[in-house]
């Protein structure tokens, strides 16, 4: 069965990194996008961007440009999203989440656990 | 791009029907169809119900439809049951490779 396993809670000061690792199984990893979507508390949904991990190839939604990167390790069949310069409105649920095989589109059908990061000094 | 918008909150009797609406601009709902529907629970993962403006993955039940018609794409819930309570999210493809979810809808079944 298809599954995304996140890495575990985040503590960060204000302006240092945080990266969270999601590792899929039950499915071709390169065969599909991953999505990383953050829930701030009592917050809506923010979609953050998306990495194709056949080529490694990545979009960033303009909020987030410049601060995030995502990554992915094929060996492992694992995507990472790192994100620099934390502040307190960073503080959310950072979740991973499986795209369409063949494009973009939002289409989530898979969605990891999801990962805590709290912003505190 | 701005969040799409969609109502704070509504609610219905147990077997009744509701729809959510979610409307955006030109730049997103009215030009592709790729509006897709989440479900999310208190304290657990989205869930998908509707990809492509109207297509229902396997296992979502045929109670819940969608539809669009120009900027505004719509989630109808027949037939409502206790555990259809939760907070519903619309996302659409917004171009340049970019996707923009709605503000949210918190579903209430009184």
């Amino acid at each position: 069965q298809v599954q995304l396993l996140q890495s575990g809670a985040e503590v960060r000061e204000p302006g240092a990194s945080v990266k969270v690792s999601c590792k899929a199984s039950g499915y071709t990893f390169t065969g599909y996008y991953i999505h990383w979507v953050r829930q701030a508390p009592g917050q809506g949904l923010q979609w953050m961007g998306w990495m194709n991990p056949n080529s490694g190839g990545t979009n960033y939604a303009e909020n987030f440009q410049g601060r995030v990167t995502m990554t992915r390790d094929t060996s492992f069949s694992t995507a990472y999203m790192a994100l620099t310069s934390l502040e307190f409105d960073d503080a959310a649920v950072y979740y991973c989440a499986r795209g369409d095989s063949s494009n973009w589109t939002p289409k989530f059908d898979y969605w990891g656990q999801g990962t805590l990061v709290t912003v505190s000094s | 791009q701005s969040a799409l918008t969609q109502p704070r909150s509504v609610s219905g009797s147990p077997g009744h029907s509701v729809t959510i609406s979610c409307t955006g601009t030109s730049s997103d709902v009215g030009t592709y169809n790729f509006v897709s529907w989440y479900q999310q629970h208190p304290g657990k993962a989205p869930k998908l119900i509707i990809y492509d403006v109207l297509k229902r993955p396997s296992g979502v039940p045929d109670r819940f439809s969608g539809s669009k018609s120009g900027n505004t794409a719509s989630l109808t819930i027949s037939g409502l049951q206790a555990e259809d309570e939760a907070d519903y999210y619309c996302c659409s493809y917004a171009g340049t490779y970019n996707s923009v979810f709605g503000g949210g809808t918190k579903l209430t079944v009184v």
